[in-house]
């Protein structure tokens, strides 16, 4: 069981839209569509705001959004705004019982 | 709405055992919910531990799995982990989380988190 693939940081300007993906194998993100994401400011808690690749959890705005091809899953933020500036967390079903994260990805509102 | 709450020990010696209790609280956790544990480091990423379902049937990270040991007392709403042979390397921040999925058939599909507690740093050192 390996971690998943996220790129270590992602930066946009605010308005701007940007994507960061989460890559995994045929065996978690390739196998089931059990993919979730994470948003995670400093000091506190994660917060979900995506999950079963592309669903959102009530409150979260719509400028979050969520799909999947293959092996690889992906979120986008649109209309970047500054309190978008947090670490970002990927997490699939890794099969037989298991569940693996992301190693994170953050993102910076320039 | 679901409230949950991380206690124990901030400071544990090496080699000993590392004890954590989480209060749920606005839920049941006998209800059919799923709950489990993730850490994460200072500094780096999550980590799943574990995670039970309302059957009583607990699940590790293949990669923790020697030293965890996980378990429930429905009569407090509490669950509970125990990592022994702690090292320096178990030093982190532990959440307690609700968790989503399906369990049948001696296999469950963990499909995410939805609540989280705040989390508690625990460190290992002499």
């Amino acid at each position: 069981q390996s971690a998943l693939t996220q790129p270590p940081s992602a930066s946009g300007s605010p308005g701007q839209s940007v994507t960061i993906s989460c890559t995994g194998t045929t065996n978690d993100i390739g196998g089931y569509s059990y993919v979730s994401w994470y948003q995670q400011h400093p000091g506190k808690a994660p917060k979900l705001i995506i999950y079963e690749v592309n669903k959102r959890p009530s409150g979260v705005p719509d400028r979050f959004s969520g799909s999947k091809s293959g092996i690889t899953a992906s979120l986008t933020v649109s209309g970047l705004q500054s309190e978008d500036e947090a670490d970002y967390y990927c997490n699939s079903y890794g099969g037989i019982n298991t569940l693996v994260f992301g190693g994170g990805t953050k993102l910076t509102v320039l | 709405q679901v409230q949950l709450q991380e206690s124990g020990p901030g400071l544990v010696k090496p080699s000993d055992t590392l004890s954590l209790t989480c209060t749920v609280s606005g839920y049941s956790i006998s209800s059919d919910y799923r709950w489990g544990w993730i850490r994460q480091p200072p500094g780096k990423g999550l980590e799943w531990i574990g995670s039970m379902d309302d059957t009583g049937s607990i699940y590790y990270n293949p990669s923790l799995k020697s030293r965890v040991t996980m378990s429930a007392d429905t009569s407090k709403n509490q669950f509970s982990l125990r990592l022994n042979s702690v090292t320096a390397a178990d030093t982190a921040t532990y959440f307690c989380a609700r968790v989503r999925g399906f369990c049948g058939g001696g296999r469950c599909y963990w499909y995410y988190f939805d609540s989280w507690g705040q989390g508690t740093l625990v460190t290992v050192s002499s």
